[in-house]
C-alpha cells in the first residue's frame, strides 16, 4: 500500500544536539511538507518542497533544515539553533496537479523531546 | 492570503447526539475545502473534501459538511456521534494555483456516556 512514513516514532534529544527525522513516501507525490504541532497551535509549516532539489522555508523555518534529494524523501534536521523542539512533527505529501494537491496524505508523526 | 476560523476549542457531545463542528474561511475566490480528523499521537487522516459542484459533500466515517458561500463556512456535521469519534478536527482551506494548505487551529471532540 502506499504511504508516508516517518521515523523514528519518538525521539530524544539532549541540548546542544542535531538531530534527523526521516519522512519517505511511495505515492509518486511531487510536493512534500513539514509541520510542527504544538498543543492549542494547530499545525504551523516549517519547510515545503515541490521539486526534487528545491525546497521553500514555511512559518517557522528558523532552527530547522531540509533536503529533499529524492523525490521520495524529504528529512528534516532540528538544529541546536531551534530552542524549544520539543513538539510533535508530521510529515505530508501531495500532488501538484489540484489546489491543496486534492488534500494532503500524512505520515503518523514523530514526537521529538528535548532531555 | 486564504485564512480558516475554527471557533470552538472543545465541543462535548454525547454518544449518540448529532455533531456540528463550525469552519468559517477567508478567500476572494472559490475556495477549496478539506476537514481531516486526527487521532491522539497519529497524524492527520482526510475525512472530505469540497472542490465545486454539489455544496453536500460527503465523506468517510458517516461525515458531511456544507459549502455555504454567502457565509463563508464548511461546517462538519454526523447525525449520530460514537465514542470512537472523539479526536480533534481540522479544518484546512487551499487557493486556486497555489499547493499549500492553510490549516484551522483545530476543535477537539469529546464524547461522553
Amino acid at each position: 500500500d502506499g504511504g508516508i512514513t516517518q521515523s523514528p516514532k519518538y525521539l530524544f534529544r539532549k541540548e546542544g544536539q542535531n538531530v534527523t527525522l526521516s519522512c519517505e513516501q511511495n505515492l509518486n507525490h511531487d510536493a512534500m511538507y513539514w509541520y510542527r504541532q504544538d498543543p492549542g497551535q494547530g499545525l504551523r509549516l516549517i519547510y515545503y518542497s515541490q521539486i526534487v532539489n528545491d525546497f521553500q522555508k514555511g512559518d517557522i523555518a528558523e532552527g530547522y533544515s531540509v533536503s529533499r534529494e529524492k523525490k521520495e524523501s524529504f528529512p528534516l534536521t532540528v538544529t541546536s539553533a531551534q530552542k524549544n523542539p520539543t513538539a510533535f512533527y508530521l510529515c505530508a505529501s501531495s500532488t501538484m496537479e489540484a489546489p491543496g494537491g486534492y488534500g494532503y496524505t500524512f505520515g503518523s508523526g514523530t514526537r521529538l523531546t528535548v532531555v | 492570503a486564504q485564512s480558516v476560523t475554527q471557533p470552538d476549542i472543545h465541543i462535548t457531545v454525547s454518544e449518540g447526539a448529532s455533531l456540528e463542528l463550525r469552519c468559517n474561511y477567508s478567500y476572494g475566490a472559490t475556495p477549496y475545502l478539506f476537514w481531516y480528523v486526527q487521532s491522539p499521537g497519529q497524524g492527520l487522516q482526510l475525512l472530505l473534501k469540497y472542490f465545486s459542484g454539489d455544496t453536500l459533500v460527503q465523506g468517510i466515517k458517516g461525515f458531511e459538511a456544507e459549502f455555504k458561500r454567502s457565509q463563508s463556512s464548511f461546517n462538519l456535521r454526523k447525525p449520530s456521534v460514537h465514542w470512537s469519534d472523539a479526536a480533534e478536527y481540522f479544518c484546512a482551506v487551499g487557493a486556486t494555483g497555489f499547493q499549500k494548505l492553510v490549516f484551522g487551529t483545530g476543535t477537539r471532540l469529546l464524547v461522553s456516556p
